[in-house]
């Protein structure tokens, strides 16, 4: 079975501090594709970042980076000076064999002023 | 611009009732997706299709049913609509294995 696993249902961070939303995954596997969606109230599924099995280097898209560790198959999301628009709820997701995506169950995270 | 549309956004509809969910995308993506979305279980795959006649089970296919006739459209169809199927559905396309790109969903209710 190919499982997603995101451990922290809730977060809240203040704004301008750094925050981190772990996910673990389990596959059998060896190349595969990782993702972070937010989708905030509005309901639109946006990507946030993406990260290639074969590749070592950590991915980085302005203030959010993943830290990906195959061996331990976890993929956690930094968001760095979070801002109030980063409210949304965050989903991994990983595509392994065939194209669909599986998704954990979400972190809602909170950004308070 | 490319996008992905999704009609009615809302929809609310009675017990046995059949109901047709419309995902249109411009594209010209040969994946196509639904998935459904609920509190606690994050987003599940429903039926998904790889290319025109092509048409594939998910997770949660039960009371639910595809067809794609050309590379823009999947229409997703409840049969008879079940109280169980209240939820919002997503509709998304690919190409490979890169980025999925979402509809922006459609709230329905089964009463």
């Amino acid at each position: 079975a190919q499982t997603v696993t995101q451990s922290q249902p809730e977060m809240s961070v203040q704004e301008a501090e750094t925050v981190t939303l772990s996910c673990t995954y389990d596959t059998s596997e060896n190349n595969y594709y990782l993702f972070w969606y937010k989708q905030p109230p509005s309901r639109q599924m946006i990507l946030v970042i993406r990260q290639e099995a074969y590749k070592q280097q950590n991915a980085t898209e302005n203030r959010f980076s993943v830290n990906f560790q195959k061996a331990a198959k976890s993929f956690s999301l930094k968001i760095s000076d979070s801002q109030l628009g980063d409210t949304a709820m965050y989903f991994c997701a990983f595509i392994a064999s065939g194209y669909a995506l599986n998704f954990g169950k979400g972190t809602s995270l909170l950004v308070t002023p | 611009d490319a996008e992905i549309t999704q009609s009615p956004r809302h929809k609310i509809t009675e017990t046995g009732r059949q109901v047709t969910l419309a995902c249109h995308q411009t594209w010209n993506h040969n994946n196509m997706f639904w998935y459904r979305q609920d509190l606690g279980h994050g987003l599940r795959l429903i039926h998904y299709s790889y290319g025109v006649q092509d048409t594939n089970k998910g997770e949660v296919s039960d009371g639910y049913s595809v067809s794609r006739s050309n590379t823009e459209d999947l229409p997703l169809t409840l049969e008879s609509a079940a109280s169980s199927q209240t939820s919002v559905y997503f509709c998304a396309s690919s190409e490979y294995q890169s980025e999925q790109f979402f509809g922006p969903g459609t709230r329905l209710t089964v009463l």
